[in-house]
């Protein structure tokens, strides 16, 4: 079965600190598809990154950086030097290319509090 | 502003009664999905749409029912409104009938059944 693991509920930083969120997925396809989401308390939801299944490289963008593992099924993301305007809940998905190519799977988020 | 766009923002309903959100995709996107963001299921896949025709249905309850028009803006109503239905609806768009490259989501419409 599929499915997204976000065991983090809420984390809390100070400002300048740098953070993990734990992502941990599971499927049976051999070629599906991780993202990560930002959601602000204005509550939109904004597309951070995709990743191949097929594509372990690891990806750094500013102060974002994914840490992808297939041996671990996990998906990590980290925010180096937090900044207030982090502050949002982050969720983790998967789309398979199999059967259910055309639905995502999310985790239960991850909300992230940075303090100043 | 992302490119797809829900109408409206927020809405406050009674229970039982029948309301229809709207959502316009981005331009070019051929595919239509609906999701439920509620405290207690988290984001659920509800149904997408590709071109006007249903493509996936996912934990949507009989209650509720979705079309995508001939110019590919899609419409969710939702009927006999319970409390638990109280959610946020995003509507996402994408090119192709698959989620693959990624969606792109609305801004949401807040329900609230009272």
């Amino acid at each position: 079965a599929q499915k997204v693991t976000q065991a983090q509920t809420e984390i809390s930083v100070v400002e300048k600190e740098d953070v993990t969120l734990d992502c941990v997925y599971e499927t049976r396809d051999t070629t599906y598809y991780l993202f990560w989401y930002k959601q602000p308390p204005s509550g939109e939801l904004v597309f951070l990154i995709r990743r191949n299944s097929f594509d372990e490289q690891n990806e750094i963008s500013g102060r974002y950086s994914w840490n992808f593992q297939k041996s671990t099924s996990s998906f990590n993301f980290t925010i180096t030097a937090s900044q207030v305007v982090d502050s949002a809940v982050y969720f983790c998905a998967l789309s398979e290319a199999g059967r259910n190519f055309n639905k995502f799977y999310f985790g239960s988020g991850t909300k992230l509090n940075v303090k100043p | 502003d992302s490119g797809v766009t829900q109408t409206p923002k927020h809405l406050i309903t009674a229970t039982g009664q029948r309301v229809t959100l709207r959502c316009s995709p981005r331009s070019g996107d051929l595919s239509v999905y609906w999701y439920q963001q509620s405290l207690d299921q988290g984001l659920q896949f509800l149904i997408q749409y590709y071109n006007g025709e249903e493509r996936a249905k996912g934990n949507i309850l009989e209650r509720f029912s979705a079309q995508q028009f001939p110019d590919l803006h899609s419409e969710l109503n939702l009927s006999s409104l319970e409390l638990g239905d109280s959610a946020l609806y995003f509507c996402a768009s994408s090119f192709t009938d698959r989620g693959l490259n990624g969606y792109t989501f609305g801004s949401g419409t807040r329900l609230t059944v009272v």
